[in-house]
């Protein structure tokens, strides 16, 4: 089965600070998609980004981009300018070929001003 | 707007009895899950429907039930066999154009049950 680890629980940045969340994940798959979403305290999830395992070119949106590390079976978020608004938790996901999506735990971003 | 709404935002159940959660899409989605988040945990699979008419167990799908007789709905059905039902349950959907798994879950806001 697959498994997705996320070993910060808490972190903190101060205002347009970078901060980067660690994301790892165990599977045996070749072909699969990662995510990070976004849950605010109004806890609608919202998709920060995504990305395809066999595209070797790392996802960026905007502020958010990815270090997607194939062989290390590692995708942590890179947050750059952080923003009072990205104050969230952060879930990491991973889902292979059969609608079976995986979440890590989270990990609670606090942004101080 | 097109989106995901789910129904009640906060429920309130007492022990015994079935209660049920309305999601309703209508961004054309073909594929809708039923997720379970509780404290400090991640989100968890309970069911989810490729096409009408047909839905899969995940894994934690005992003591509930779903029904998908309409693209757009997939009204899930938290029952009395569920021992702890206390949670957050999130309702998502995805186009599915490709195949199973190959496309992006977009959520619904949510809905917070509590047993009485």
């Amino acid at each position: 089965a697959q498994t997705v680890t996320q070993s910060q629980p808490e972190m903190s940045v101060q205002e347009a600070e970078t901060v980067t969340l660690s994301c790892t994940y165990d599977t045996s798959e070749s072909n699969y998609y990662l995510f990070w979403y976004k849950q605010p305290p109004s806890r609608q999830m919202i998709l920060v980004i995504r990305q395809e395992a066999y595209k070797q070119q790392n996802a960026t949106e905007n502020r958010f981009s990815v270090n997607f590390q194939k062989a290390a079976k590692s995708f942590s978020l890179k947050i750059s300018d952080s923003q009072l608004g990205d104050t969230a938790m952060y879930f990491c996901a991973f889902m292979k070929g059969d609608n079976d999506m995986r979440f890590g735990a989270g990990t609670r971003l606090t942004v101080k001003p | 707007d097109g989106g995901i709404t789910q129904s009640p935002k906060y429920l309130f159940r007492k022990e015994g009895q079935n209660v049920t959660l309305s999601c309703e899409q209508n961004l054309n989605h073909d594929a809708m899950y039923w997720y379970r988040q509780d404290p400090g945990q991640g989100l968890r699979l309970i069911y989810y429907s490729q096409i009408v008419n047909d839905f899969q167990k995940g894994d934690i799908a005992e003591g509930y039930s779903v029904s998908r007789e309409k693209k757009e709905s997939f009204p899930l059905t938290v029952t009395s066999a569920q021992k702890n039902p206390t949670a957050f349950y999130l309702c998502a959907s995805s186009i599915d154009l490709l195949g199973p798994g190959t496309d992006t879950q977009y959520f619904g806001p949510g809905t917070r049950l509590t047993v009485l």
